[in-house]
């Protein structure tokens, strides 16, 4: 079946531009992550949709970054007035949960997008 | 807060044993994924421990202590291929049930 996929695979954009992300989860899957992976750096937690709760948004790292998600679909990715140092990429990632809400074995990983801001 | 670590870099020889340690403190602990990034790609999954004791999946295997808060993932019979970080990530309640990821080893695998 499809996995997780992402769009656009690599944007370039100029300082001060908004950007918007997108990530189609595995169909079925409830739980949905993002993640932000600067160059030879691991994956820093942005924001996280379990199912029906409240998403947790601990990671995202300033008011310039939001995130919406459409039921148990599609997920947005909103950047703000970006900046050089919000060159990364961005890499969505989507789970089962079990019945405590847990996530179930493992997340499976959309190919990213490379976000270059000049 | 939860806290994850492992060793930036690892060098190794082709042919050879390579064991990757992850230690965690965590609060509500859900268990123990390893995930294996190639450059330019995204993670992909290798393992996935709740319980103490061995996993063993062909080369690879994974090890989880609860009681001491370790992991270590454990590669044998290196190819050249091996070379890419690997990922120690911790699922735990505190956090939401969520996964919480370490900074990733960078294995190089040399001939």
């Amino acid at each position: 079946g499809a996995g997780v996929s992402q769009s656009p695979s690599n944007k370039v954009t100029e300082k001060g531009k908004d950007v918007e992300l997108r990530c189609d989860p595995i169909s079925g899957h409830t739980a949905l992550y993002w993640y932000r992976q600067r160059l030879g750096q691991g994956l820093e937690f942005l924001i996280y949709f379990q199912g029906n709760s409240a998403p947790d948004k601990s990671g995202l790292p300033s008011d310039r970054f939001s995130a919406e998600r459409t039921g148990e679909s599609v997920s947005t990715l909103t950047i703000q007035r970006t900046q050089q140092e919000d060159s990364a990429v961005y890499l969505c990632a989507s789970s089962l949960l079990n019945r405590q809400g847990a996530t179930l074995n493992e997340q499976f990983f959309g190919p990213g997008t490379r976000l270059t801001v000049l | 807060g939860q806290n994850i670590d492992q060793p930036t870099e690892m060098t190794a020889t082709e042919g050879a044993i390579v064991q990757i340690n992850c230690t965690y403190q965590t609060s509500g602990f859900n268990g123990l994924f390893w995930y294996q990034q190639h450059a330019g790609e995204a993670p992909t999954f290798l393992s996935y421990n709740v319980l103490d004791g061995l996993e063993e999946k062909g080369r690879f295997s994974s090890f989880l202590s609860r009681s001491k808060g370790y992991s270590y993932l454990l590669l044998k019979e290196l190819q050249m291929k091996d070379s890419a970080s690997y990922l120690c990530a911790a699922l735990t309640k505190a956090a939401g049930n969520k996964l919480t990821f370490g900074g990733g080893t960078r294995v190089l695998v040399k001939p």
